[in-house]
């Protein structure tokens, strides 16, 4: 079993539309958790951080952890075509583990 | 504004070179990381840095090697590149002020003939 498990997608929705990405991890031990986007042939660039349970608002993104289901999750709202990308999830303690990332497709 | 930057964008080798990728990164960060991603597989590490000269091994260091003489450079080495070892390498840092976030570079795609 993987530490992290990420949806691969696509996930496609029109534009407007709320998107849901989640993770699940196993390990409890994991105290960090990030959001990345990634457009194609590009590095990953960070979206959003949290550290430890809670939600966190940034604009049209929400980034929710809760940790007794070890389960987080990344919410975008008034989804644009300029959102279409692959987003990772990170987590860790004093490493960071990857989960595979969801390739997300809005169209106009 | 953290800038991480990596030698090269793409880079075609032959099996049996040897394949340097640097990284530079300007934010005085103590830490560097070397990856390699590959679809299905998301991020692996490669080999990490705490420190100039320090070096440590990650999930996947065989067939690659590190060098790290100044803090804000961080070398990736293919000793004797493979075919296996066509990827997309990215390179990322974080230190004191950037907590555990990291900040990646553009990515290189390396393809090995």
């Amino acid at each position: 079993q993987k530490e992290v498990e990420q949806d691969p997608g696509p996930l496609s929705v029109p534009e407007g539309a709320i998107v849901s990405l989640n993770c699940t991890y196993s390990n409890s031990a994991f105290q960090y958790f990030m959001w990345y986007r990634q457009y194609s042939r590009k590095g990953p660039e960070l979206l959003m951080y949290t550290y430890s349970s809670g939600n966190k608002e940034d604009g049209r993104f929400t980034a929710q952890v809760d940790k007794s289901s070890k389960y987080i999750s990344l919410f975008i709202r008034d989804s644009q075509p300029s959102d279409s990308a692959t987003y990772l999830c990170a987590m860790g303690f004093q490493k960071l583990v990857f989960g595979t990332g969801t390739r997300l497709l809005v169209s106009p | 504004d953290v800038k991480v930057t990596q030698s090269s964008r793409y880079l075609v080798k032959r099996t049996g070179e040897k394949v340097f990728l640097e990284c530079v990164q300007d934010m005085d960060h103590e830490n560097m990381f070397w990856y390699r991603q590959d679809p299905g597989l998301g991020l692996r590490l490669i080999y990490f840095s705490y420190d100039v000269k320090m070096k440590e091994k990650g999930d996947i260091p065989e067939g690659y090697s590190v060098s790290r003489e100044k803090k804000e450079r961080f070398s990736l080495i293919l000793e004797s590149a493979s075919t296996n070892q066509t990827s997309m390498y990215l390179c990322a840092s974080n230190g004191r002020d950037s907590g555990e976030t990291q900040y990646f570079g553009p990515g290189t795609r390396l393809l090995v003939l």
